[in-house]
Order: structure tokens, then C-alpha cells, then sequence
């Protein structure tokens, strides 16, 4: 039983470039949510969603952030025009409602 | 809102000894969980353990217990016979029974185990 999948593992992109981290959610669970760990911190919350819906998204960027949950396929956060700020260690988590959540591996996004 | 306070950025624990992380917490939720994560150089986030605000009984798993005490809004994690594999970055989190469900993590104790 797969946990929470997400790729890739490490992203390095240029100033100005988009990425696209991705997020597979444990089988069973239709929840999703993002998180934002910058360096000797916790994490922050980001957006929460359901499949092709987002429920929360109170923590996110106002620009340049987007998130979507699409029917098939993984939760998708997408960062366009990244700068040197945005390097981070983004987490997924999903949970099937009910308390307890699972965390992905993180994807730790270096933009040089 | 929700607030978590770690007031130890580091903490140092000789092999075999037990120890405390401390974490506050402060919420105008009635009904609440708290979580303790650990987070080793790895970077992955490992659930240890978690406490519902109803529950009478502190939990514990393992060699890890929560000190769980209500009235002071504290959820202390207790690593009783530290290892050295022990040593990571550990953090105190809590969520809403309802509503988002979003978790409220602090900022992280850095506990080193010596030999």
C-alpha cells in the first residue's frame, strides 16, 4: 500500500521559470493539502483540496501560486515565474477525513 | 486562530537518558489534536504520535509518550531511552476536529543525542 507519492524529489530551476510538483495521494484518501517548509522552520499551511475542488486556499501566494486536484491524476502545485524566495521544501499531506494524516517525502525546490 | 510555541530551538540528551520537548499550544477550538512530528536530515516528516483534547489517557507510543495537560494548553513530548537515532528536528502541530483541518506546526526543537 503506496503511501503519499511526490515528485520529483528535487527541483532546481532558474529565476523566472515555472515548476510543477506533484503529489499522488495514498489510496483511499481524497484529500490533499500543501505545505510550505522554508529553511529552520515549520511548515506552513497552504491549500487544502478535494478532488477537482479547492477548498482552502488561505495559505497560498497570492500570485503566481496555483493548485488543482484534477478527477484523475495527481494534485498538481504549480509556482510560475519562481524566484529566489521560493526556495523551500514543499510537502503534500492527504488524509481521508477522518483524523491522522500522511506526508509525502517533500519536493525541495532550489531556484538559482 | 491557532498558535504553537516551541520554546526550545535545541536540546542535547546523552544516549539512553529520557527527555522532554516542550509545546504549547493556543486555540479558541473546543475540540482539537495535537501531533508530534519528527523530521531527521532526510527531510521527511514521521508521525511519532497524537493526543485528541478528549482523551483522558495520555497517549503514547513506543518509547514516546505525550504529556498532555489540558488546563495549561501543553503537549509535551517525553522520548524515554533516547538512541541515536533519535537525533532530528522535532515538531508540535495541532488541527481543528472541524473546519479546515489544516495543521498549525511549530517552529521545531533540534535534538542532538550524544553518545
Amino acid at each position: 500500500n503506496a503511501g503519499v507519492m511526490q515528485n520529483p524529489r528535487h527541483l532546481v530551476r532558474r529565476r523566472g521559470q515555472e515548476a510543477r510538483l506533484r503529489c499522488s495521494p495514498m489510496k483511499g484518501h481524497s484529500h490533499v493539502y500543501w505545505y510550505r517548509q522554508l529553511p529552520e522552520e515549520g511548515l506552513k499551511f497552504m491549500v487544502y483540496l478535494q478532488k477537482e475542488n479547492i477548498i482552502d486556499e488561505s495559505g497560498m501566494p497570492k500570485e503566481r501560486f496555483s493548485a488543482e486536484f484534477p478527477k484523475e491524476g495527481p494534485s498538481i502545485l504549480r509556482i510560475q515565474q519562481v524566484v529566489r524566495g521560493d526556495s523551500a521544501a514543499y510537502f503534500c499531506a492527504s488524509s481521508g477525513g477522518t483524523a491522522g494524516y500522511t506526508f509525502g517525502s517533500g519536493t525541495r525546490l532550489t531556484v538559482v | 486562530a491557532q498558535k504553537i510555541t516551541q520554546t526550545q530551538p535545541g536540546m542535547f540528551v546523552q544516549e539512553k537518558e529520557a527527555v522532554t520537548l516542550d509545546c504549547t499550544y493556543d486555540t479558541s477550538d473546543q475540540s482539537y489534536g495535537l501531533f508530534w512530528y519528527k523530521q531527521p536530515s532526510s527531510g521527511e516528516m514521521i508521525f511519532l504520535i497524537y493526543q485528541g483534547s478528549y482523551d483522558e489517557q495520555n497517549a503514547t507510543e513506543g518509547r514516546y509518550s505525550l504529556n498532555f495537560q489540558k488546563a495549561r494548553k501543553s503537549a509535551n513530548l517525553v522520548i524515554s531511552a533516547s538512541q541515536l537515532g533519535d537525533s532530528a528536528m522535532y515538531f508540535c502541530a495541532m488541527i481543528p476536529d472541524t473546519g479546515r483541518r489544516a495543521l498549525t506546526f511549530g517552529s521545531g526543537t533540534r535534538l542532538q543525542v550524544q553518545p
